[in-house]
């Protein structure tokens, strides 16, 4: 099925530092999703762009989907220890119908 | 509660045994996924379920896992002749839209563990 390559896989930063992480694919999805997962707990969305080029954010966090629908981004700004977790892009392809194809996520850890 | 709830939270199976989980989405939620979510990997689609069909439509046809909606808000995912490879955590999500990809809330998941 199809795959979304998401990068990178695990950040370790300092608190205070801003935080890049993208999701790449070779098919067109017209919804981009962004959720943050904390261990024990489901995902819980953070952002969601349904336009090409669509800028959003979310108080620290900024996300984008691409021109070509086929990336998106996901930028944390002053990073807090709280931000720790396994970040997820999730895609809906327009011919998918309301299913999502998940990213692999990116482990995020922030030394205070 | 306004969340998603699914139980139970941990499982373990011997492998070869059948095993239902089982998921309480929120009440007018129409549409309903069951994703498998296994480390180092993205989570993948199991099946799906709109609340008026009569029958689930499986977004990954499997002989083993199949899912029944009795209730609008209550879905049973079954996983038959359970497999080592089986081992991972199962997230719920519903929607209370039809048919659109964003505003999905999700469980907390059920880890299974074959043994």
């Amino acid at each position: 099925g199809q795959q979304l390559n998401q990068s990178p896989q695990s950040m370790f930063i300092q608190e205070g530092e801003d935080v890049s992480m993208n999701c790449t694919s070779s098919s067109i999805f017209n919804t981009w999703l962004w959720y943050k997962q904390e261990p024990g707990e489901g995902p819980v969305l953070l952002i969601a762009l349904y336009k090409a080029g669509e800028l959003t954010s979310n108080g620290r966090l900024t996300a984008q989907s691409g021109i070509t629908r086929k990336d998106s981004f996901l930028n944390i700004s002053a990073s807090i220890p709280s931000d720790v977790g396994i970040y997820f892009c999730a895609g809906r392809e327009e011919t998918s119908g309301s299913r999502l194809t998940f990213g692999e996520g990116t482990q995020l850890t922030v030394n205070p | 509660g306004a969340g998603v709830s699914q139980s139970p939270r941990y499982k373990v199976a011997k492998r070869g045994r059948d095993v239902a989980l089982r998921c309480d989405s929120i009440s007018g939620h129409v549409t309903l996924y069951w994703y498998r979510q296994t480390l180092g990997q993205g989570s993948e689609v199991l099946t799906y379920s709109q609340s008026d069909a009569q029958r689930d439509k499986s977004g990954r046809p499997s002989g083993r896992f199949s899912a029944e909606r009795p209730e609008r808000s209550v879905s049973t995912l079954k996983i038959q002749r359970t497999e080592q490879g089986d081992s991972a955590v199962y997230l719920c999500a519903s929607s209370r839209k039809r048919g659109t990809g964003g505003g999905y809330t999700f469980g907390s998941g059920t880890r299974l563990t074959v043994v």
